[in-house]
């Protein structure tokens, strides 16, 4: 099992609804946990972190941690054409960043 | 100017050919990292360093080697290059003490090809 766990996608969401985009993990000792959007051809950037359970909201963005069933989620309310990107979870452990392989989000105008 | 520039940003080499590609970082952080960035695979560890005399293999460092000449630049050499080591290079520094919420910072990437 990898330790990031992410559907490929592409998940497909109409503009203006909300974007749904889930992660697991298999170690129970991750700290904390992170999300990061990548353009094509660009290097990633941090959208938010969370380490604690439950909801933790940034404008359009919320980032939802669920540490019993080792489960993180980032949703986007009111999609936009400019978040059509590839987002990456990533979690904290032993002084090292672990990225799952991304999940290609494209929003349809 | 960006804060994490990397050079060179392209790079077309030869199987066998030593390549050095390098990082350098204005943000004063003591962290810096290399990954690689295969499509389907995500984002790998390499190497990484906590500060100048501190050096820890990530998780594909087989063909890579590593220097920390000084807190702002860090550096990632392929002694000899083969065609599995064609990939999109990331560096990026975070803030020691930061801890857990350790954000990464990303240069803008050197995109390799080892014919």
């Amino acid at each position: 099992q990898k330790e990031v766990e992410q559907n490929s996608g592409p998940l497909s969401v109409p503009e203006g609804a909300i974007a749904s985009l889930n992660c697991t993990y298999s170690d129970r000792g991750s700290q904390s946990f992170f999300w990061y959007r990548q353009y094509s051809g660009k290097s990633p950037e941090l959208i938010m972190f969370i380490y604690s359970n439950g909801d933790k909201e940034d404008g359009r963005f919320t980032a939802q941690l669920n540490k019993a069933s080792q489960y993180v989620s980032l949703l986007i309310r009111d999609s936009q054409p400019s978040d059509s990107a590839t987002y990456l979870c990533a979690t904290y452990r032993d002084d090292k960043i672990i990225f799952g392989k991304g999940t290609r989000l494209h929003i349809l105008p | 100017d960006a804060d994490v520039t990397q050079t060179p940003r392209n790079r077309i080499t030869k199987t066998g050919k030593r390549i050095m590609l390098e990082c350098s970082q204005t943000k004063g952080h003591d962290r810096m990292y290399w990954y690689r960035q295969d499509p389907g695979l995500g984002l790998r560890l390499i190497y990484y360093s906590f500060d100048v005399k501190d050096i820890n293999k990530g998780e594909i460092s087989d063909g890579y080697s590593v220097s920390r000449q000084a807190q702002a630049k860090f550096s990632l050499s392929l002694e000899s290059a083969i065609p599995n080591q064609t990939a999109l290079y990331f560096c990026a520094t975070s803030d020691l003490g930061r801890g857990y919420t350790d954000t990464q910072y990303f240069g803008p990437g050197t995109r390799l090809t080892v014919l």
